[in-house]
């Protein structure tokens, strides 16, 4: 079955400016979970949605902002984008029920210029 | 909360060597441990993983330890190939939290 799909692959914003990230998980996974990707930081988790629900949050300012919509998929804003902000964003699906497999997607590569 | 650290942060080995990379976590309530591994330009890949009720686990060339006693787990690569070369990730789940990941190791196989 198709895996995790991220679109766009690549963004380039100015700082200012606002992004909407979006992600498809896998057929029948009802969580999906953001994680930041950057070389000084490594894999930092944002967040985490099961059934439009948010479940768990990690320490990112409220710029960052998720939902979920009924089909599972979920989008990802980031709000007055900073320099910062410059970061690979991948997506994890996961069928929610906890202490199990995540899958990610390959990620949107954002440059805030 | 959880902290994981990961050594080495870089690892050259030569093809058909074996390759070792080890993680260690702090919170001992932690009970599934997954390894990724990604590769330029790609997400994370689910290569491994292993729950807190097991020692060892073996996939063909790829094998994880744990020791729930000292907080750490080890994943080993036998017979390295030049395809190997890529970054691995560790990471330690709980229920009820999210999973944190170590820092990641580059490992280089050298034909």
């Amino acid at each position: 079955k198709a895996g995790v799909t991220q679109t766009p692959r690549y963004l380039i914003k100015t700082r200012g400016q606002q992004v909407t990230l979006s992600c498809s998980p896998i057929s029948g996974h009802r969580s999906v979970s953001w994680y930041q990707q950057t070389p000084g930081q490594g894999l930092q988790f944002l967040f985490e949605y099961f059934s439009e629900t948010q479940r768990n949050k990690g320490n990112f300012p409220g710029r960052f902002s998720g939902r979920q919509f009924s089909n599972s998929r979920s989008e990802m804003n980031v709000s007055t984008l900073e320099l910062g902000d410059s970061a690979l964003y991948l997506c994890a699906s996961s069928s929610g029920q906890g202490n199990e497999k995540l899958f990610f997607g390959s990620g949107t590569q954002l440059s805030v210029l | 909360g959880e902290n994981v650290e990961q050594h080495p942060s870089t690892l050259s080995v030569q093809e058909g060597d074996s390759a070792v990379i080890k993680c260690t976590y702090s919170d001992s309530a932690s009970n599934y441990f997954p390894w990724y591994k990604q590769e330029l330009g790609k997400g994370p890949q689910l290569i491994i993983d292993i729950r807190s009720n097991v020692g060892e686990k073996k996939d063909q060339r790829i094998a994880v330890t744990l020791n729930k006693t000292a907080k750490h787990f080890s994943l080993h690569i036998t017979e390295t190939q030049p395809e190997d070369s890529a970054v691995y990730f560790c990471a330690a789940w709980n229920y009820g939290q999210n999973f944190v990941f170590g820092p990641g190791t580059r490992l280089s196989v050298l034909p």
